[in-house]
Protein backbone atom coordinates (compact mmCIF):
# COMPACT_ATOMS: atom_id res chain seq x y z
CA UNK A 1 0.00 0.00 0.00
CA UNK A 2 1.16 3.79 -0.66
CA UNK A 3 3.03 5.10 2.61
CA UNK A 4 1.50 7.77 4.74
CA UNK A 5 3.48 10.95 4.51
CA UNK A 6 4.95 12.06 7.64
CA UNK A 7 4.02 15.73 9.49
CA UNK A 8 7.38 17.75 9.03
CA UNK A 9 8.38 20.03 11.94
CA UNK A 10 6.75 23.55 10.74
CA UNK A 11 8.35 26.83 11.82
CA UNK A 12 5.98 30.00 11.14
CA UNK A 13 7.47 33.55 11.06
CA UNK A 14 7.50 37.08 10.34
CA UNK A 15 9.55 39.03 7.68
CA UNK A 16 11.91 40.59 9.32
CA UNK A 17 12.40 38.03 12.22
CA UNK A 18 15.56 36.02 12.49
CA UNK A 19 15.17 32.00 12.20
CA UNK A 20 16.39 29.27 13.86
CA UNK A 21 15.93 25.74 11.89
CA UNK A 22 17.21 22.50 14.37
CA UNK A 23 18.51 19.07 13.44
CA UNK A 24 19.82 16.47 15.05
CA UNK A 25 22.65 13.98 13.49
CA UNK A 26 22.85 10.27 13.78
CA UNK A 27 26.38 9.31 13.41
CA UNK A 28 29.39 10.87 16.13
CA UNK A 29 31.53 9.67 12.80
CA UNK A 30 29.87 12.17 10.75
CA UNK A 31 32.66 14.33 9.26
CA UNK A 32 30.72 16.91 7.39
CA UNK A 33 27.19 18.21 7.44
CA UNK A 34 25.67 20.87 5.23
CA UNK A 35 22.02 22.37 5.21
CA UNK A 36 19.91 22.48 1.79
CA UNK A 37 16.75 24.66 1.32
CA UNK A 38 14.19 22.65 -1.46
CA UNK A 39 11.23 25.03 -3.05
CA UNK A 40 8.16 22.97 -4.20
CA UNK A 41 9.26 20.95 -7.01
CA UNK A 42 13.23 22.23 -7.06
CA UNK A 43 15.90 20.22 -6.41
CA UNK A 44 17.78 20.97 -3.29
CA UNK A 45 19.83 23.74 -3.64
CA UNK A 46 23.12 24.33 -1.08
CA UNK A 47 22.81 26.49 1.79
CA UNK A 48 26.16 26.54 3.72
CA UNK A 49 28.61 23.49 4.90
CA UNK A 50 31.09 23.20 8.26
CA UNK A 51 33.17 20.61 8.65
CA UNK A 52 33.40 18.45 12.07
CA UNK A 53 36.54 19.83 13.47
CA UNK A 54 34.85 23.57 13.76
CA UNK A 55 32.18 24.66 16.23
CA UNK A 56 30.35 28.09 14.13
CA UNK A 57 30.67 28.94 10.45
CA UNK A 58 28.79 31.87 9.00
CA UNK A 59 27.68 32.98 5.55
CA UNK A 60 25.69 35.63 4.32
CA UNK A 61 22.51 36.23 6.54
CA UNK A 62 23.08 32.49 8.01
CA UNK A 63 24.77 30.95 10.13
CA UNK A 64 25.44 27.09 11.44
CA UNK A 65 26.10 25.89 14.69
CA UNK A 66 27.55 22.11 15.35
CA UNK A 67 27.38 20.46 18.98
CA UNK A 68 28.90 17.64 18.41
CA UNK A 69 28.51 16.88 22.15
CA UNK A 70 24.92 16.27 21.75
CA UNK A 71 24.89 15.82 17.81
CA UNK A 72 22.83 18.86 17.37
CA UNK A 73 23.06 21.24 14.16
CA UNK A 74 21.05 24.40 13.60
CA UNK A 75 21.04 26.64 11.12
CA UNK A 76 20.25 30.37 12.10
CA UNK A 77 18.83 32.65 8.98
CA UNK A 78 18.77 36.47 10.31
CA UNK A 79 16.34 38.75 9.18
CA UNK A 80 13.86 36.82 7.21
CA UNK A 81 12.52 37.36 4.10
CA UNK A 82 9.32 36.04 2.58
CA UNK A 83 11.85 34.69 -0.57
CA UNK A 84 13.53 31.97 2.62
CA UNK A 85 10.31 29.99 2.89
CA UNK A 86 10.82 26.63 1.71
CA UNK A 87 11.89 23.19 3.22
CA UNK A 88 14.92 22.94 5.19
CA UNK A 89 16.99 19.68 4.90
CA UNK A 90 20.39 19.07 6.98
CA UNK A 91 22.61 16.32 5.60
CA UNK A 92 25.54 14.52 7.66
CA UNK A 93 28.77 13.21 5.31
CA UNK A 94 30.12 9.54 6.34
CA UNK A 95 33.19 8.82 5.03
CA UNK A 96 33.01 4.98 3.99
CA UNK A 97 36.36 3.00 4.99
CA UNK A 98 39.00 2.11 1.84
CA UNK A 99 36.50 3.96 -1.11
CA UNK A 100 37.28 7.67 -1.84
CA UNK A 101 33.87 9.03 -1.55
CA UNK A 102 31.20 8.48 1.29
CA UNK A 103 27.45 8.85 1.93
CA UNK A 104 25.30 11.88 2.21
CA UNK A 105 22.42 10.90 4.62
CA UNK A 106 19.30 13.47 4.81
CA UNK A 107 17.39 14.62 8.17
CA UNK A 108 13.31 14.57 7.73
CA UNK A 109 13.22 18.26 6.91
CA UNK A 110 11.47 21.72 8.49
CA UNK A 111 8.85 23.64 6.65
CA UNK A 112 10.06 27.34 6.98
CA UNK A 113 7.25 30.12 6.40
CA UNK A 114 7.70 33.56 6.58
CA UNK A 115 4.83 36.03 6.82
CA UNK A 116 5.16 39.70 5.21
CA UNK B 1 26.78 27.15 -17.56
CA UNK B 2 27.68 23.72 -15.58
CA UNK B 3 24.88 22.16 -13.96
CA UNK B 4 22.56 18.67 -13.76
CA UNK B 5 20.03 18.02 -16.21
CA UNK B 6 17.23 15.62 -15.58
CA UNK B 7 14.79 14.65 -17.83
CA UNK B 8 11.68 14.41 -18.29
CA UNK B 9 10.33 16.83 -15.30
CA UNK B 10 6.77 14.85 -15.31
CA UNK B 11 6.79 10.95 -16.03
CA UNK B 12 3.79 8.59 -15.96
CA UNK B 13 3.98 4.72 -15.30
CA UNK B 14 1.58 2.02 -16.26
CA UNK B 15 1.50 -0.44 -13.55
CA UNK B 16 4.43 -3.05 -14.66
CA UNK B 17 5.63 -0.76 -17.00
CA UNK B 18 9.85 0.16 -16.89
CA UNK B 19 10.59 3.61 -17.39
CA UNK B 20 14.04 5.11 -17.66
CA UNK B 21 14.67 8.76 -15.70
CA UNK B 22 17.79 10.40 -17.68
CA UNK B 23 20.21 12.70 -15.58
CA UNK B 24 23.37 14.47 -16.97
CA UNK B 25 26.35 16.25 -16.02
CA UNK B 26 28.80 19.00 -17.65
CA UNK B 27 30.25 19.49 -14.16
CA UNK B 28 33.14 16.82 -14.93
CA UNK B 29 32.56 15.36 -11.39
CA UNK B 30 33.17 11.87 -11.00
CA UNK B 31 30.80 10.75 -8.47
CA UNK B 32 26.96 10.45 -9.03
CA UNK B 33 23.45 9.34 -7.14
CA UNK B 34 20.12 8.90 -7.50
CA UNK B 35 17.65 9.81 -4.58
CA UNK B 36 14.46 9.13 -3.46
CA UNK B 37 11.88 11.59 -2.07
CA UNK B 38 8.56 10.67 -0.68
CA UNK B 39 6.20 13.64 0.68
CA UNK B 40 7.28 14.68 3.93
CA UNK B 41 10.34 12.69 3.80
CA UNK B 42 14.05 13.04 3.28
CA UNK B 43 15.99 11.52 0.72
CA UNK B 44 17.04 8.45 0.68
CA UNK B 45 19.74 7.05 -1.56
CA UNK B 46 19.16 4.50 -4.33
CA UNK B 47 22.27 3.92 -6.13
CA UNK B 48 25.72 6.02 -6.46
CA UNK B 49 28.44 5.34 -8.84
CA UNK B 50 31.97 6.86 -7.95
CA UNK B 51 33.66 6.35 -11.68
CA UNK B 52 32.56 5.10 -15.01
CA UNK B 53 31.08 1.48 -15.21
CA UNK B 54 30.80 1.07 -11.61
CA UNK B 55 27.98 1.70 -9.02
CA UNK B 56 26.61 0.72 -5.71
CA UNK B 57 23.69 0.15 -4.35
CA UNK B 58 22.35 2.59 -1.49
CA UNK B 59 19.51 2.01 1.05
CA UNK B 60 16.76 1.27 -1.31
CA UNK B 61 17.89 -0.36 -4.63
CA UNK B 62 15.11 -2.80 -4.83
CA UNK B 63 13.45 -2.61 -7.80
CA UNK B 64 15.74 -0.12 -9.62
CA UNK B 65 18.79 -0.39 -11.99
CA UNK B 66 21.37 2.07 -13.26
CA UNK B 67 24.24 2.02 -15.79
CA UNK B 68 26.99 4.41 -16.23
CA UNK B 69 28.74 3.98 -19.75
CA UNK B 70 30.00 7.62 -19.43
CA UNK B 71 30.48 10.26 -17.18
CA UNK B 72 28.12 12.56 -17.96
CA UNK B 73 25.46 9.59 -17.45
CA UNK B 74 24.16 7.87 -14.98
CA UNK B 75 20.49 6.86 -16.21
CA UNK B 76 18.03 5.65 -13.55
CA UNK B 77 15.65 2.81 -14.53
CA UNK B 78 12.29 2.02 -12.64
CA UNK B 79 11.39 -1.45 -13.30
CA UNK B 80 8.18 -3.44 -12.72
CA UNK B 81 9.81 -4.71 -9.53
CA UNK B 82 9.27 -1.19 -7.76
CA UNK B 83 5.82 -1.67 -6.16
CA UNK B 84 5.44 1.88 -5.14
CA UNK B 85 7.43 3.91 -7.65
CA UNK B 86 5.37 7.15 -7.02
CA UNK B 87 7.77 9.55 -5.77
CA UNK B 88 9.98 12.83 -6.27
CA UNK B 89 13.43 11.28 -7.87
CA UNK B 90 16.39 13.89 -7.71
CA UNK B 91 19.94 13.15 -9.50
CA UNK B 92 23.12 14.74 -7.60
CA UNK B 93 26.82 14.84 -8.55
CA UNK B 94 30.10 15.70 -7.11
CA UNK B 95 33.46 16.21 -7.23
CA UNK B 96 34.55 14.81 -3.88
CA UNK B 97 33.19 14.45 -0.78
CA UNK B 98 32.48 17.97 0.00
CA UNK B 99 30.75 19.37 -3.24
CA UNK B 100 27.52 18.18 -3.86
CA UNK B 101 25.30 19.64 -7.10
CA UNK B 102 21.43 18.36 -7.32
CA UNK B 103 19.36 18.27 -10.67
CA UNK B 104 15.77 19.87 -10.41
CA UNK B 105 13.95 16.53 -10.31
CA UNK B 106 12.00 14.26 -11.91
CA UNK B 107 8.04 13.60 -10.36
CA UNK B 108 7.05 10.04 -11.30
CA UNK B 109 3.38 8.95 -11.19
CA UNK B 110 1.90 5.68 -11.41
CA UNK B 111 -0.79 5.47 -13.66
Amino acid sequence: GESVGLHLPTLSVQEGDNSIINCAYSNSASDYFIWYKQESGKGPQFIIDIRSNMDKRQGQRVTVLLNKTVKHLSLQIAATQPGDSAVYFCAEHQLRGGTSYGKLTFGQGTILTVHP
Amino acid sequence: DGGITQSPKYLFRKEGQNVTLSCEQNLNHDAMYWYRQDPGQGLRLIYYSQIVNDFQKGDIAEGYSVSREKKESFPLTVTSAQKNPTAFYLCASSFSNYGYTFGSGTRLTVV
